[in-house]
């Protein structure tokens, strides 16, 4: 099956600093890439999801890049809030059949952001 | 937000007895799935279901069962609940992928833990 590998954390930044996580992938086929954000005690909530080679998703000033030859898809900010504290999770489709999809999961990147 | 709700969101339980946790939808998506959430594991499938009585299994299904009675419900069983099964579970759902535009949606989780 296909298989997601994510920066372990934790990390801490100072607000305005700027955030990177790495993700790579292992996959058979195409498939979709994603980024999601756990705010404490919630759930899982879609931040931003990329499709195709080149795409790049991006949403509440995260981004990310569906880069092919390099299997990676890091996300990326530019200058992060304290309300940006939350754990990332970089997932991928991953088929369970022709019609059906699993999302497979990275282990999660805790990020705390200090006044 | 997608209309996803757990219930219960909280239960402690001892060692042997069953559980049974509920996730119910009101988009009548046909596509279900269970996750649970351990630390450095990010999330794992579980079973799912790609329609009423419908149903097949995940990655980390020993111990557990479900069932699909109704296209808006879909129940999580542990016939004898046993301390490695504590975690967090979330349910999610998902519309049949089209032209690669395919998401999962989460609901808020239910926290479980067995004494």
């Amino acid at each position: 099956g296909n298989s997601v590998t994510q920066m372990e954390g934790p990390v801490t930044l100072s607000e305005e600093a700027f955030l990177t996580i790495n993700c790579t992938y292992t996959a058979t086929g195409y498939p979709s890439l994603f980024w999601y954000v756990q705010y404490p005690g919630e759930g899982l909530q879609l931040l931003l999801k990329a499709t195709k080679a080149d795409d790049k998703g991006s949403n509440k000033g995260f981004e990310a890049t569906y880069r092919k030859e390099t299997t990676s898809f890091h996300l990326e900010k530019g200058s992060v809030q304290v309300s940006d504290s939350a754990v990332y999770f970089c997932a991928l489709s991953d088929p369970l059949s022709s019609n059906d999809y699993k999302l497979s999961f990275g282990a999660g990147t805790t990020v705390t952001v200090r006044a | 937000d997608a209309g996803i709700t757990q219930s219960p969101r909280h239960k402690v339980t001892e060692t042997g007895t069953p559980v049974t946790l509920r996730c119910h939808q009101t988009e009548n998506h046909r596509y279900m799935y269970w996750y649970r959430q351990d630390p450095g594991h990010g999330l794992r499938l579980i079973h799912y279901s790609y329609g009423v009585k419908d149903t097949d299994k995940g990655e980390v299904s020993d111990g557990y069962s479900v069932s699909r009675s109704k296209t808006e419900d879909f129940l999580l069983t542990l016939e004898s609940a046993t301390s490695s099964q504590t975690s967090v579970y979330f349910c999610a759902i998902s519309a049949p992928p089209k032209q690669g535009a395919y998401e999962q949606f989460f609901g808020p989780g239910t926290r479980l833990t067995v004494l």
